[in-house]
């Protein structure tokens, strides 16, 4: 019943190392969203995803890609994982666009 | 670049007592609205203002909005110790919709049983 949900909760890695986070949303939602919180607890948007437009914060790196298979999923995909990267990402969703959005429980990521 | 700004970013009141946060923002906005989140939990929806709307009460919240200044305040009246969080508004661009939500710092509450 969970209307939004991630996969994993928790990812260690290592540096250098390529990485997913899964996001699926079973609330019919057409934009998604990934945001980014910070060890300050700061929360920046990182991408919005409507009808295949993707709209990309201009500060994310391009290491960083998401990719929508289909409506209900926005995974993230991170290349060449940095110390820096460490934080705890979340997936949302809105219907409609810019409404009010519903977020997942969150990935936290360390990067060792 | 940050829009939002929490005042104050710290807030510690008894059970039972009000509790105001306020908010920020430097450009005109769609809407603004207010999240809460629980230690190591995601943010959970509170209540979405427009910017053509005052206020709005949902429960045991109230929450102002006041466009000429570029602000807003999110009231928590009788508060308990489940209202124990930190507190973030966000803010809808004018115009930037697929933007996504633009957040201010947040303010912790903590509520003394």
């Amino acid at each position: 019943d969970t209307a939004v949900s991630q996969t994993p909760k928790y990812l260690v890695t290592q540096m250098g190392n390529d990485k997913s986070i899964k996001c699926e949303q079973n609330l019919g939602h057409d934009t998604m969203y990934w945001y980014k919180q910070d060890s300050k607890k700061f929360l920046k948007i990182m991408f919005s995803y409507n009808n295949k437009e993707l709209i990309i914060n201009e500060t994310v790196p391009n290491r960083f890609s998401p990719k929508s298979p289909d409506k209900a999923h926005l995974n993230l995909h991170i290349n060449s994982l940095e110390l820096g990267d460490s934080a705890v990402y979340f997936c949302a969703s809105s219907v409609p666009i810019g409404d009010t959005q519903y977020f997942g429980p969150g990935t936290r990521l360390t990067v060792l | 670049s940050q829009q939002g700004e929490e005042d104050p970013q710290a807030l510690s009141i008894q059970e039972g007592e009000n509790a105001t946060m306020n908010c920020s923002y430097k450009t005109s906005i769609n809407n603004l609205q207010w999240y809460r989140q629980n230690s190591g939990r995601g943010l959970v929806h509170l209540i979405l203002i427009r910017s053509n709307e005052r206020e709005k009460h949902s429960g045991r919240l109230r929450v102002t909005l006041d466009t000429s200044k570029k602000s807003s305040s999110l009231l928590i009246t009788a508060s308990r110790a489940a209202d124990t969080a930190s507190y973030f508004c966000a803010t809808v661009l004018l115009g930037g919709g697929a933007d996504g939500l633009t957040f201010g710092k947040g303010t912790h509450l903590i509520i003394q049983p």
